[in-house]
């Protein structure tokens, strides 16, 4: 069982770039998660795709989007970049069924994105 | 909007018992979570627990939900240095909020 992979894992940008981020979820999931965790905070919920479309967005503005591949892999991007979107952004994946599901969580290892 | 809140640090023992509590405000939580995060990496799901149910044990794992002051525990029987980590309670009613996060060290 392949489990979810994030790249790239370190990454630098200056202000008013764009990046771009890559996750390929867990085999057998069917959605994927993205978290923002900023130095010494809890994850934040930016967005889940299922089925290729959002399925859900946290407060964040819409320069950060998002895509899910048929294959469930996703991505992550965020434009105009600003000082503030430095943290480590986790991709998370699950599988959500017809009834719901227990919610669990599978996270990457994250992607640390600094931005000058 | 909702809060989950921990405190943000706790310093044991080795062979002691560990208590890291939280607590949750959203009374529409239908699952919580406790995962653990080691330096540089991502989160590691420990366990969870059903909204129905008061307690969970998991080998050295113990859960205690208080449904009423909307108040979780983890207790991790004889901590070991290997369980120095950050712990996050997380609850999931739409979306999956977490708190900051306790960071337990494991003295030896």
């Amino acid at each position: 069982e392949t489990g979810v992979t994030q790249s790239p894992t370190h990454l630098i940008k200056t202000r008013g770039q764009q990046v771009t981020l890559r996750c390929s979820s867990q085999s057998g999931h069917n959605t994927v998660s993205w978290y923002q965790q900023a130095l010494g905070q809890g994850p934040q919920f930016i967005f889940q795709y299922y089925r290729e479309e959002e399925n859900g967005r946290g407060n964040f503005p819409p320069r950060f989007s998002g895509l899910q591949f048929p294959n469930y892999s996703s991505e992550l991007n965020v434009n105009a970049l600003e000082l503030d979107d430095s943290a480590l952004y986790l991709c998370a994946s699950s599988f959500l069924s017809g009834r719901g599901n227990t919610g669990e969580l599978f996270f990457g290892e994250g992607s640390r994105l600094t931005v000058l | 909007g909702e809060d989950v809140e921990q405190s943000l640090f706790l310093s044991v023992r080795e062979g002691d018992s560990s208590v890291i509590n939280c607590t949750y405000t959203d009374s529409s939580s239908t699952y919580l979570y406790w995962y653990k995060q080691e330096p540089g990496a991502g989160l590691q799901l420990l366990t969870y627990i059903f909204s129905n149910m008061d307690m969970k044990q998991d080998q050295r794992l113990t859960v205690l939900l208080n449904k009423k002051d909307k108040h979780l525990s983890l207790r991790i029987a004889d901590t070991q240095t290997g369980d120095s980590a950050i712990y996050f309670c997380a609850e999931k009613s739409h979306d999956m909020r977490f708190g900051a996060g306790t960071r337990l060290t494991v003295k030896p």
